[in-house]
């Protein structure tokens, strides 16, 4: 769902489930992403992130993937546990513009035990 | 920790005062970045540094924002007459550019209160 103020969409899974942690970017020209995990009252933590030249990125219980057609990006996290419960966002770059990051809205992930 | 710290980590003023933040990168990262977040919003880039050089500010940096990185590591954000507007988290973050990958580590903010 869309975001309004300050309610961030909520993605509430078992734990032990997979989550898939959905993200639409917004520029056809940013070549690097990245998923940033952010826990109350801490900065983003960096998880994962892919080039543009791939589709798919594996990490340790992490999974990236791009489709750079439809501009969208995905972070399924295998196995949820108590711990991964955080914002998470989604984040692009221009590399050959500038190096700012985009951010997404943030989706509110919830373990429950 | 030899992750990106940031001081303080909270500070309530009142508004019209003047107020500092201190980033320490990672060291030799030579890029540091400032980003503003606002409750249940994503960051949004503010300016960022290569080294001594400003290379970007964002259009949200108003005159009254000031940020210097005099030796090319640590850097310094003052906001001067603050306005309640003001009240955001403040994270700085640091990337090593030039070796393929420019991934941005950030730092646990600092947390501003405008009364």
């Amino acid at each position: 769902g869309e975001s309004v103020g300050l309610h961030l969409p909520t993605l509430s899974v078992q734990e032990g489930d997979n989550s898939i942690i959905n993200c639409a970017y917004s520029n056809s020209a940013s070549d690097y992403f990245i998923w940033y995990k952010q826990e109350s009252g801490k900065g983003p933590q960096f998880i994962i992130d892919i080039r543009s030249n791939m589709d798919k990125r594996q990490g340790q219980r992490v999974t990236v993937l791009l489709n750079k057609t439809v501009k969208h990006l995905s972070l399924q996290i295998a196995a949820t546990q108590p711990g991964d419960s955080a914002v998470y966002f989604c984040a692009e770059i221009n590399t050959g513009a500038n190096s700012k990051l985009t951010f997404g809205k943030g989706i509110t992930l919830s373990v429950r035990p | 920790d030899t992750g990106v710290s940031q001081d303080p980590r909270h500070k309530i003023t009142k508004r019209g005062q003047n107020v500092t933040f201190r980033c320490d990168p990672i060291s030799e990262h030579n890029r540091l970045y400032w980003y503003r977040q606002t409750l249940g919003q994503g960051p949004e880039f503010l300016t960022y540094f290569q080294n001594e050089a400003q290379l970007e500010k964002s259009r949200l940096l108003s005159d009254r924002f000031s940020a210097e990185r005099p030796k090319g590591s640590f850097s310094t954000l003052e906001i001067q007459r603050t306005e309640q507007g003001d009240s955001a988290m403040y994270l700085c973050a640091s990337s090593l550019a030039g070796t393929g990958t420019d991934t941005q580590y950030f730092g646990p903010g600092t947390r501003l209160t405008v009364l």
